[in-house]
């Protein structure tokens, strides 16, 4: 069966620290990986998604960037942070089919 | 702009009872539709998904689909303490991105 993976589970990182959040996945091959927040009081937000290795599109512009450098492998990035990054980011993959199934989750308080 | 509304809620329901939870979406072409539930501090968990118009069953859950009124609900049956969370719905109107309403919360009192 298939597992994501996410790490790490928590972080609280300083305005102005870089960031790097990871997301694997396990038990498939070839899936599309995403990126979503979720802030506080507002819905779920589609960030980054990926088809492929070195595949990235980019739904919201912002100080983050997102980089696939293995198949499974789901990387989120930002070199400056912002209070405004504070929030729940989800990794989600599909097996190629509308459904998408979310890791647990990194929480990132920027301070 | 690719609306999904949801009432925030919270909807009380005593336990054994059906609980009713609905959402709108704006986008008329939309294909895909998904119930997720989040338990306060998770990450969402797909629940169900529906993709042509009428109802479908899984267990306790069933989702229905109204393409002409753009309206899909979820209905849960003998609802358990174990229910309570936030049930998000989604919908895909194009490409790979999901729009997700904000969530409704549901409380299922013993």
């Amino acid at each position: 069966s298939q597992t994501i993976h996410q790490w790490p589970a928590t972080l609280v990182q300083p305005v102005g620290s870089p960031l790097s959040l990871e997301c694997t996945v396990e038990g498939t091959s070839n899936p599309n990986l995403y990126w979503y927040r979720q802030a506080a009081g507002r819905g779920l937000q589609l960030l980054f998604y990926s088809v492929g290795i070195g595949q990235i599109s980019s739904e919201v512009p912002q100080n983050l960037s997102a980089s696939r450098p293995q198949d499974r492998q789901f990387i989120l990035s930002s070199k400056k942070l912002l209070l405004s990054d504070s929030g729940f980011y989800l990794c989600a993959w599909s097996p190629g089919s509308p459904e998408q199934y979310f890791g647990p989750g990194t929480r990132l308080t920027v301070t | 702009q690719k609306e999904v509304e949801q009432n925030s809620g919270p909807l009380s329901v005593p336990e054994g009872a059906i609980a009713s939870l609905n959402c709108t979406y704006s986008d008329r072409g939309s294909q895909s539709f998904f119930w997720y539930r989040q338990y306060s501090g998770k990450s969402p968990e797909l629940i169900m998904f529906i993709y042509s118009n009428g109802d479908k069953e899984d267990g306790r859950f069933t989702a229905q689909l109204n393409k002409a009124s753009q309206y899909v609900s979820l209905l849960i049956r003998d609802s358990q303490p174990s229910d309570s969370a936030t049930y998000l719905c989604a919908v895909r109107s194009s490409g790979y991105a999901l729009n997700f309403g904000k969530g409704t919360s549901l409380l299922v009192t013993p």
